[in-house]
């Protein structure tokens, strides 16, 4: 079985400012996507930024970006300009080949304005 | 498109009572997961299913739960009866292809037992 650790529970930003949420994950598998959602109060579940495995290049989404560290297993998000909306619950998630989606225990990230 | 649907949004029933949620998955897609999420465990899978099939339910915790997919648009998720500690937020998501596409979630169901 995969797991996924996000080791934050917590975190905060200055609105405007740039901040990085931790992922590790662990797998053996070759072939697997990885993921950040995002839960507002809403509580809808919002995918935010999708990387496959065997993609090198960073992906990247307006604000949002990952470093992508295939070695080491981490897959971070930096939330660059942060604003008030994005103040949520963050989950990262992985998916391998059996359609088997692992989350982690999320990071409450809050934007102080 | 609609997105994923659920219904009820919420729902608070006493202790012994059968719950059933529901789900209308988006469209054209051929699986569908039911997840519940609680502050102690985060976000659990409970089952899933491709093409109306049940694939993998080895995350329902127990037989008080039950789950059905009886055609492409409809799921169902059923406890019965119901306990203080089945009390969580139940998803129900669905993806278009396996294994390299996201998962769309619906809005989730707020389940409260008393």
């Amino acid at each position: 079985a995969q797991t996924v650790t996000q080791s934050q529970p917590e975190m905060s930003v200055q609105e405007a400012e740039t901040v990085t949420l931790s992922c590790t994950y662990d797998t053996s598998e070759n072939n697997y996507y990885l993921f950040w959602y995002k839960q507002p109060p809403s509580r809808q579940m919002i995918l935010v930024i999708r990387q496959e495995a065997y993609k090198q290049q960073n992906a990247t989404e307006n604000r949002f970006s990952v470093n992508f560290q295939k070695a080491a297993k981490s897959f971070s998000l930096k939330i660059s300009d942060s604003q008030l909306g994005d103040t949520a619950m963050y989950f990262c998630a992985s998916l391998n080949t059996g359609n088997q989606f692992y989350f982690g225990t999320g990071t409450s990230l809050t934007v102080i304005p | 498109d609609a997105g994923v649907i659920q219904s009820p949004r919420h729902e608070v029933t006493e202790m012994g009572q059968e719950v059933t949620l529901r789900c209308k998955p988006i469209s054209g897609h051929d699986y569908l997961f039911w997840y519940r999420q609680t502050m102690m465990r985060g976000l659990e899978l409970l089952i899933y299913f491709n093409n109306n099939v049940p694939i993998d339910d080895s995350g329902m915790p127990e037989d008080r739960f039950s789950a059905k997919m009886p055609n492409a648009s409809f799921s169902t998720l059923k406890i019965q009866p119901s306990e203080p500690r089945d009390s969580a937020v139940y998803f129900c998501a669905s993806s278009p292809i396996a294994g390299t596409y996201e998962q769309y979630f619906g809005p989730g169901t707020r389940l409260t037992v008393t």
